[in-house]
């Protein structure tokens, strides 16, 4: 089955609004990210966040090995902050290093 | 700034013809990566090298080739092209672990239609 399960897949808001995306694994890892994918776009690293918590301007990424779920939080929503965002894991049987990424949230921000 | 280029942006191609698909990245990474992006599915790993002529397969190897001639270029090869590898490809490149600047550097594309 798959490794990396995120959620939701889809999510609207409006502008100013907070937006909490979920991102779940079923194997032990080294690592996890958080990507961002502008429309149609590439992809930008937002966090390397094996575990804890880390901050990034309006964008916070929690990480809970033993609970074996990430979480990005976006505050107070832009109409900048649209496209989609992948979380990718590590492996820890990994041989080399690999990521493994979920299919995606999919955010869109209204004006 | 890592730099990860990829071409064509943009390709047609036959079934049964061949496609290549080239990747540069210019930041003296060991690691280069090969993913391709379909609805529902997220990144999926094809093949990846570690340094200039290796190759290894990923998750989804089956109808591709890869090739690494030098640190710098990575070129993914569909000998026969399918009308199911119209896709999105993504070039990564990227160091081994380690720190906080572990990350992959993306390029921006290529999107493949195979009629």
């Amino acid at each position: 089955g798959q490794q990396v399960q995120q959620s939701p897949a889809s999510l609207v808001l409006q502008e100013g609004e907070n937006a909490e995306l979920q991102c779940n694994f079923s194997t032990s890892l080294n690592s996890m990210q958080w990507f961002y994918q502008r429309p149609g776009g590439s992809l930008v690293s937002l966090f390397y966040n094996p575990s804890g918590t880390k901050h990034s301007g309006r964008l916070t990424s929690t990480t809970v090995i033993k609970e074996r779920r990430s979480s990005l939080h976006i505050s107070s929503s832009q109409t900048t902050d649209s496209g989609t965002y992948l979380c990718a894991l590590e492996p820890a049987s990994s041989g080399s290093w690999q990521l493994i990424f979920g299919s995606g949230t999919q955010l869109t921000v209204m004006p | 700034e890592a730099a990860v280029t990829q071409s064509p942006r943009n390709k047609v191609a036959v079934t049964g013809g061949k496609v290549t698909l080239s990747c540069n990245q210019t930041n003296n990474h060991n690691n280069m990566y090969w993913y391709r992006q379909d609805t529902g599915h997220g990144l999926r790993l094809i093949h990846y090298s570690y340094g200039a002529g290796s190759t290894e397969k990923g998750d989804i190897p089956d109808g591709y080739k890869a090739s690494r001639p030098s640190q710098e270029n990575f070129s993914l090869i569909l000998e026969l092209a399918t009308p199911s590898q119209t896709s999105v490809y993504f070039c990564a490149s990227g160091d081994a672990p380690g720190g906080d600047q572990n990350t992959l550097y993306f390029g921006a594309g290529t999107r493949l239609s195979v009629l």
